[in-house]
């Protein structure tokens, strides 16, 4: 069985710090998937990786296989950067496994 | 905005009572999925649907019943819920045909169940 594990559990940011979630599962996958879910509810899609780095503006993903981990990272944070950051992972013909999720405060 | 709508964004319901959820995805994606978001719990897979075929049911009571008429529509038809089935239900889709690739969200029902 896939355990998917975040860390840390919550995290208070100042604005303009630089931010690391990370992500690690115990078995080998074929893709990692990294969202985001606002106060509200709904879940946007940030990331789907598979090997190496991903950016996207302020946002940046990175994946190591062979140690099993993702981080996730943010530069330059902003209020509304405040968010649950959520690591899903897949096995080969599996369905996505998700993490408990990372939850982000930005303070102005 | 992703794509993917859900009606309606908050229901309550009794433990009596009969509704329904409903997705609908404007990606022309395959696969739909609906998940369960209890709180202080991750996401819950409950079922999968390609190409309108039911590919996984993960262990759910039936009073829980999904229905994907076309790849475009998923509803999820509830009855005789109890209290703990009080959570936030989300729909999602994605490329099927065997290749699961990045989901996208609908924006959740909220239920309560009274």
């Amino acid at each position: 069985k896939n355990e998917v594990e975040q860390s840390p559990q919550n995290l208070t940011a100042q604005e303009g710090e630089f931010i690391t979630i990370n992500c690690s599962y115990s078995v080998g996958i074929s893709a990692l998937h990294w969202l985001q879910q606002h106060p509200g509810g709904g879940i946007v899609s940030l990331f789907m990786l598979s090997s190496g780095k991903k950016k996207h503006g302020r946002l940046i993903a990175t994946i190591n296989i062979q140690e099993k981990h993702s981080s996730l990272h943010i530069t330059a944070s902003h209020p509304r950067d405040s968010a649950v950051y959520i690591c899903a992972v897949r096995a080969k013909g599996q369905n996505f496994v998700f993490g408990p999720g990372t939850r982000l405060s930005v303070l102005p | 905005e992703t794509g993917v709508t859900q009606t309606p964004r908050h229901l309550v319901m009794g433990m009596t009572n009969k509704k329904s959820l409903k997705c609908e995805q404007h990606l022309g994606h395959n696969a739909m999925y609906w998940y369960k978001q209890s709180a202080k719990k991750p996401l819950e897979l409950m079922f999968v649907y390609n190409f309108k075929e039911q590919t996984e049911n993960n262990s759910v009571p039936s009073r829980f019943s999904p229905e994907c008429p076309n790849s475009s529509h998923l509803f999820l038809h509830l009855h005789t819920l109890q209290p703990e089935d009080s959570a936030l239900y989300l729909c999602a889709s994605s490329q099927g045909g065997g290749v699961v690739g990045e989901q996208y969200f609908g924006p959740g029902t909220r239920l309560t169940v009274t």
